[in-house]
């Protein structure tokens, strides 16, 4: 079975630029979450999806980023504009339900580098 | 609010060495659950291991088995017999029920195996 799969998996792009990051999770998997790792912060929540709902987006940075999740099978994070300070790695995980703690699997991750 | 420490940043050892990674969690959760991730160099997020609260009962699985005491609210991770191919970053997570059980990770420990 397909893991998560994310797209790109590498990511250069100037500052100001916009980057759209996408995710497709496991599928019947019905939570997804965008998750970003740094050295100076670790892995930290951005955003989750219910059912395709946005439940919680306490943890994105600012107005630059944005997530969406059109269908079941598909969702994107965007920053607009880009800077520096975004650099990265981004992950998408998915898992079973929001009920219960299910598993969260995780896709391998995007690696930006925003010059 | 929750936290995961891992006050081990980085381990060393020998191959066929064990090896502990100690995870001390703090959450007001009366049940809950607690994970394990480990992070090779290609830098994907490979889930190892899941436990609920109301199991102590240790967990081996091959060379890996966990030690999980709740009274001393810690959660540790021995591999056994290490090889190079264990050299990783290994995370304890603990979901947030209050928040769709997004992971709250610890900083993570470097176990890094030498021939």
């Amino acid at each position: 079975d397909a893991g998560v799969i994310q797209s790109p998996r590498h990511e250069v792009t100037e500052m100001g630029q916009e980057v759209t990051l996408r995710c497709k999770p496991i599928s019947g998997h019905n939570s997804l979450f965008w998750y970003r790792q740094t050295m100076m912060r670790g892995l930290e929540l951005l955003i989750y999806f219910n059912n395709n709902v946005p439940i919680d987006d306490s943890g994105m940075p600012e107005d630059r980023f944005s997530a969406k999740m059109p269908n079941a099978s598909f969702s994107t994070l965007k920053i607009q504009p880009s800077e520096p300070r975004d650099s990265a790695v981004y992950f998408c995980a998915s898992s079973l339900g929001q009920g219960v703690v299910e598993t969260q699997y995780f896709g391998p991750g995007t690696r930006l580098l925003v010059l | 609010a929750q936290k995961v420490t891992q006050a081990q940043t980085e381990i060393s050892v020998v191959e066929k060495e064990d090896v502990t990674l100690d995870c001390v969690y703090e959450t007001r959760d009366t049940t809950y659950y607690l994970f394990w991730y480990k992070q090779p160099p290609s830098g994907e997020l490979v889930f190892l291991i899941r436990r609920n609260s109301f199991d102590e009962q240790n967990e081996i699985s091959g060379r890996y088995s966990w030690n999980f005491q709740k009274s001393t609210s810690s959660f540790n991770f021995t591999i056994t017999a290490s090889q190079v191919v264990d050299s990783a970053v290994y995370f304890c997570a603990l979901p947030y029920k209050a928040a769709g059980n997004k992971l709250t990770f610890g900083g993570g420990t470097r176990v890094l195996v030498k021939p």
